[in-house]
């Protein structure tokens, strides 16, 4: 089964308003990785947080992350046409030496 | 700078062939992952080196598949003979850490159909 499973899996929102996935995880973990990913294009690494983290800003994206209810949030404000991607976290179970992606968030912004 | 470089970007074969992805590297990363992403699996871990050395390959389908590292500059991701349910998205990404869980860069994907 996923590591990491994103919630909700399409939204679609209007260009300018905030868009907000959630993704949930089930181990305990060292860190917790988002990624966006282009139509027909590779995954690209957008932040990390590590667990000791709380909170964490790149730009227009704010991660958050919960240890207790192993669950984190991305966070994209004043959205723009360009943000149209599919968002992936990503996690690695303590001890496991690989990354678990989960099935992603396809975000589209109207224009 | 150039980033992961994947080859070919799209493979159409028949089934029974055996198809050969190629990976560079970002220079001077130490780990290198390949992945496939598929519809109904999403994304997967196949393998991944470590300063050119196996180290995790308990995603690899099967026998068929066979994944090397010759040097720090390239690797091959081969599948013989290969199947209609091989066809996917294959990525390779680079990391310039050890261990498998800080940030990777993705190459663009070969897109494989196996008719």
């Amino acid at each position: 089964s996923q590591q990491g499973e994103e919630d909700p899996q399409a939204l679609s929102i209007q260009e300018g308003e905030n868009a907000t996935m959630n993704c949930s995880y089930k181990t305990s973990i060292n860190n917790l990785q988002w990624y966006r990913q282009n139509s027909g294009r590779g995954l690209v690494h957008l932040i990390l947080i590590r667990s000791n983290e709380r909170e964490k800003h790149s730009g227009r994206l704010r991660v958050t992350l919960d240890t207790s209810k192993k669950s984190s949030s991305l966070l994209i404000t004043a959205s723009r046409a360009a943000d149209t991607a599919s968002y992936f976290c990503a996690t690695d179970a303590s001890g496991a030496q690989k990354l678990v992606f989960g099935q992603g968030t396809r975000l589209t912004i109207n224009p | 700078d150039a980033g992961v470089i994947q080859s070919p970007r799209h493979e159409v074969t028949e089934m029974g062939q055996e198809v050969t992805l190629r990976c560079k590297p970002i220079s001077g990363h130490n780990s290198l992952f390949w992945y496939r992403q598929t519809m109904m699996r999403g994304l997967e871990l196949l393998i991944y080196f470590n300063n050119n050395v196996p180290i995790d390959d308990s995603g690899m389908p099967e026998d068929r598949f066979s994944a090397k590292m010759p040097n720090a500059s390239f690797s091959t991701l081969k599948i013989q003979p290969s199947e209609p349910r091989d066809s996917a998205v294959y990525f390779c990404a680079s990391s310039p850490w050890e261990g498998a869980y800080n940030e990777q860069f993705f190459g663009p994907g070969t897109r494989l159909t196996v008719l």
